[in-house]
């Protein structure tokens, strides 16, 4: 009973790449988070979706910074032209449905920016 | 904007002892109080959640309050072992269209001595 996957667990991009940031909720989970753990700050929402539905991203950065959860396949989270205050750890977290269990959280992917 | 205050920052205690943790939050609105547990590296852990018409939850060694009125709840932990090292955060959860939001503090890092 995997929890929720989250890849790559450390990722590299020089400045101005791009980064793709993989999410795959719990079974049977069909709403995704992101979140974002800046260093030295405490872990911010940046958004929440659905399968196939974009329903707050009020956490996102205006530019650059996307987000997409396919009818089929893991949730995305993509930065482009990535900068060095991008450095961070990224978290996804996933719930069955809107009702307030808790959160399942993944183990993060820790995007370095040179 | 609701704000979430963990005190104190940073906690060293001998093994054996029990301890408790405080956070504090500026808007009584909520509709969760959720405590989680970040290990180096790693990603949260959901220790308890405290639903807005509760007072308290308990699992094992640990509890947690929730005063609401009075924006606070603390994480009461019995008889510390090494084991519970880790860094402990507070999330008070709002609502997006039915879903949850969480606004975490900056955590406690809890260290026990052997």
């Amino acid at each position: 009973n995997a929890g929720v996957m989250q890849n790559p667990r450390h990722l590299v991009r020089r400045r101005g790449q791009e980064a793709r940031l993989r999410c795959s909720p719990m079974k049977g989970h069909s709403h995704v988070y992101w979140y974002r753990q800046l260093p030295e700050e405490g872990l911010k929402f940046m958004v929440y979706l659905q399968k196939e539905n974009i329903i707050d991203e009020s956490g996102m950065p205006k530019e650059r910074f996307s987000a997409e959860f396919p009818k089929e396949g893991p949730s995305i989270l993509r930065i482009q032209q990535v900068v060095r205050g991008d450095s961070a750890a990224y978290f996804c977290a996933s719930s069955p449905g809107a009702d307030y269990s808790p959160l399942h959280f993944g183990n993060g992917t820790r995007l370095t920016v040179t | 904007k609701q704000e979430v205050t963990q005190i104190p920052a940073a906690l060293s205690v001998p093994e054996g002892e029990n301890l408790v943790l405080n956070c504090s939050f500026t808007d009584s609105a909520i509709y969760n109080l959720q405590w989680f547990r970040q290990d180096p590296g790693k990603g949260l852990t959901s220790l308890l959640l405290i639903q807005s018409s509760q007072r308290e939850q308990t699992s094992g060694r640990l509890n947690a309050s929730l005063d609401k009125s009075s924006g606070r709840s603390t994480l009461y932990i019995a008889a510390s072992q090494p084991g519970d090292s880790a860094t402990y955060l507070c999330a008070a959860g709002g609502e997006i269209q039915g879903a949850q939001k969480l606004v975490f503090g900056q955590g406690t890092r809890l260290t026990i001595n052997p």
